[in-house]
């Protein structure tokens, strides 16, 4: 199985802050990587998929980048609703796991 | 517009069974590879199982392999998680999700409200 690691776990960042999540897979998945946002009480929302191809309707701040084993999620800018945990999640293979998860919250 | 609606959580004993369901809407059901994703009470996000758009291939993770089942019901864009023998630790909410591409390798792009499962005697 392929394990998905992420860091931070945690972050603490100001509004207008540029944020950078990582995500490494325990063999290479290609661009089959995905990123979501969580808000608390609140199903998941897709932001990117294949690595860094934006979902319609995201905020082009999100951004994606990285292939093989290793990813990044970038916030250009920090919005008020952007404070959520991120989850990255492979898709390369079955069983298609998920990232622990980042929390980023305000500073 | 696209909605999936899960039903059929709710307290069941260890051992026991429950079966999900999700009502789909505002797309071609059978066209989409579906999953359940779910979340134990505080913690992260754990990917259970995808269908293809035809019911043909199935996955699970290996955690519910063997005791859940998924499947699917075209004419009536319903999916479907029949889960048995359930443990302390199948606790959690559980998210019916529609892909957002065919394959069932693409990642969920809607997801239900979830239904909570709660595992205890």
């Amino acid at each position: 199985d392929i394990q998905m690691t992420q860091s931070p776990s945690s972050l603490s960042a100001s509004v207008g802050d540029r944020v950078t999540i990582t995500c490494r897979a325990s063999q290479s998945i290609s661009n089959y990587l995905n990123w979501y946002q969580q808000k608390p009480g609140k199903a998941p929302k897709l932001l990117i998929y294949a690595a860094s191809s934006l979902q319609s309707g995201v905020p082009s701040r999100f951004s994606g980048s990285g292939s093989g084993t290793d990813f990044t999620l970038t916030i250009s800018s920090l919005q008020p609703e952007d404070f959520a945990t991120y989850y990255c999640q492979q898709s390369y293979s079955s069983p298609f796991t998920f990232g622990p998860g980042t929390k980023v919250d305000i500073k | 517009e696209v909605q999936v609606l899960e039903s059929g959580g709710g307290l069941v004993q260890p051992g026991g069974s429950l079966r999900l369901s999700c009502a789909a809407s505002g797309f071609t059901f059978s066209s989409y590879a579906m999953s359940w994703v779910r979340q134990a009470p505080g913690t992260g996000l754990e990917w259970v199982s995808t269908i293809s758009g035809s019911g043909g291939n199935t996955y699970y993770a290996d955690s519910v392999k063997g005791r859940f089942t998924i499947s699917r019901d075209n004419s009536k864009n319903t999916l479907y998680m029949q889960m048995n023998s359930l443990r302390a630790e199948d606790t959690a909410v559980y998210y019916c999700t529609k892909g957002y591409c065919t394959s069932t390798s693409c990642p969920p792009d809607y997801w239900g409200q979830g239904t909570l499962v709660t595992v205890s005697s």
